[in-house]
């Protein structure tokens, strides 16, 4: 299994601001997603991270609140913009090996909005 | 968005105890895959599934790929203490990477 690495681990931000959370992965990947986790709630996906082009968003997520980047297939960031308390989540990069279709975690970004 | 129903919701068991636990959907899933989380943590991969009826183990975990392809279930034998978490199942429909989370099961072992 590959090793990711989410940074920061955890942040607590102002509301109307911005985070951007990275993730690394130690092995080039195909398939990259975020997914948010509420406060005791299941894991939602959010977009997949297209290498070189836009993500494709889930419905309820946008662009303008969720920009994504993917500039080469072993790094993304997933930026949560303009903050409120109800963006506070466990967000998680995640990525997927085509060839077994298993789903691999980072360790997620705790992020309170206050 | 679309969720998968996992149940029991929680459950308490005494150590040394037998665990099940299942997830259950209306749509067809071509691949089922189950994790266990533990605070502040991300979730770990325990199995995967990948054919309808398919029974996989890992260590004391045995995962089952309903016949039906709309439900999986899991069984964890002689429960210990660090089997304590949230054990999420996941599925995936044909022609797709996307995979949709089950609810999640507490499971907290009582020594």
């Amino acid at each position: 299994s590959a090793v990711i690495s989410q940074k920061p681990s955890r942040d607590i931000c102002q509301r109307g601001t911005s985070l951007t959370i990275q993730c690394q992965v130690d092995s080039q990947v195909t398939m990259m997603f975020w997914y948010r986790q509420q406060p005791g709630q299941s894991l939602t996906l959010i977009a997949t991270a297209n290498q070189g082009s836009e993500a494709t968003y889930e419905s309820g997520f946008v662009i303008d609140k969720f920009p994504i980047s993917r500039p080469n297939l072993t790094f993304s960031t997933l930026t949560v913009s303009n903050m409120s308390p109800e963006d506070s989540s466990i967000y998680l990069c995640s990525v997927e090996a085509l060839s077994n279709l298993m789903a691999f975690f980072g360790q997620g970004t705790r992020l309170t909005v206050v | 968005g679309q969720q998968l129903n996992q149940s029991p919701q929680s459950m308490f068991i005494q150590e040394g105890e037998d665990v099940s636990m299942n997830c259950t959907s209306s749509s067809i899933f071509n691949t089922w895959l189950w994790y266990k989380q533990d605070p502040g943590e991300g979730p770990v991969l325990l199995i995967a599934l990948y054919k309808a009826g398919e029974l996989t183990s890992n260590g004391r975990l045995t995962a089952q790929f309903g016949i039906t392809r709309k439900d999986s279930f899991l069984n964890i034998s002689a429960s210990i203490p660090s089997d304590v978490g949230i054990y999420f199942c996941a599925g995936a429909t044909s022609g797709t990477y996307k995979y949709i989370f089950g609810t999640g099961t507490r499971l907290k072992v009582l020594a």
